[in-house]
């Protein structure tokens, strides 16, 4: 199946400062997909991007789609605590349209 | 509106026994997800439903997983005979529309141990 290569696994920064993580694929994405996952939850979507070289922003969070459709960022400005959380991206490849496939996450600690 | 409900929220069973989990998607939404969640991996689907049929159930281990969505609403997954391999958390999704790219919105998930 398609897989979905997220990095940083972990970081851990200090509150105010700015965070960036990515994910890359060997295969072609046609969505890329930001989700946040707390503790005992599910994943709750942040940012859906649909067309290479888009950049999308939610607030404090901004997103982009890849030129080359095989990665995407996500970046956080000005962390705060309450951005604790695993972060995942997940998209739907050319080649397995109907499959959400998910990368590994990246683990967020915000110190004090 | 109410979120997607799912229970038991936590389950611990021995392996070889059965266990299955429920799921009541958003009130209207056509299509319903499940996935599993390995501890420090992210969510993979096992089947997806569209009303009450199915349309993708590829990912998902036959031999001793099963699912059923009667009546376009609610889903049951069942595991049967579960493995050690089958801890995990067991996630719900739902979609407004058929379209699988649509927004999906989880669950808080079961989370299953199995001993």
């Amino acid at each position: 199946g398609q897989q979905l290569n997220q990095s940083p696994q972990s970081m851990f920064i200090q509150e105010g400062e700015d965070v960036s993580m990515n994910c890359t694929s060997s295969s072609i994405f046609n969505t890329w997909l930001w989700y946040k996952q707390d503790p005992g939850e599910g994943p709750v979507l942040l940012i859906a991007l649909y067309k290479a070289g888009e950049l999308t922003s939610n607030g404090r969070l901004t997103a982009q789609f890849g030129i080359t459709r095989k990665d995407s960022f996500l970046n956080i400005s000005a962390s705060i605590p309450s951005d604790v959380g695993i972060y995942f991206c997940a998209g739907f490849s050319s080649g397995s349209a109907r499959q959400l496939t998910f990368g590994s996450g990246t683990q967020l600690t915000v110190l004090p | 509106e109410a979120g997607v409900a799912q229970s038991p929220r936590y389950k611990i069973i021995e392996k070889r026994q059965s266990v299955a989990f429920w799921c009541n998607p958003i009130s209207g939404h056509a299509t319903l997800y499940w996935y599993q969640q390995i501890l420090g991996q992210g969510p993979k689907l096992l089947i997806q439903f569209q009303n009450n049929g199915v349309v993708d159930d590829s990912q998902l281990p036959k031999d001793r997983f099963s699912a059923e969505r009667l009546k376009g609403v609610d889903s049951t997954l069942k595991i049967q005979p579960a493995k050690l391999e089958d801890s995990a958390v067991y996630l719900c999704a739902s979609g407004r529309t058929r379209i699988s790219t649509d927004t999906q919105y989880f669950g808080p998930g079961t989370r299953l141990t199995v001993l």
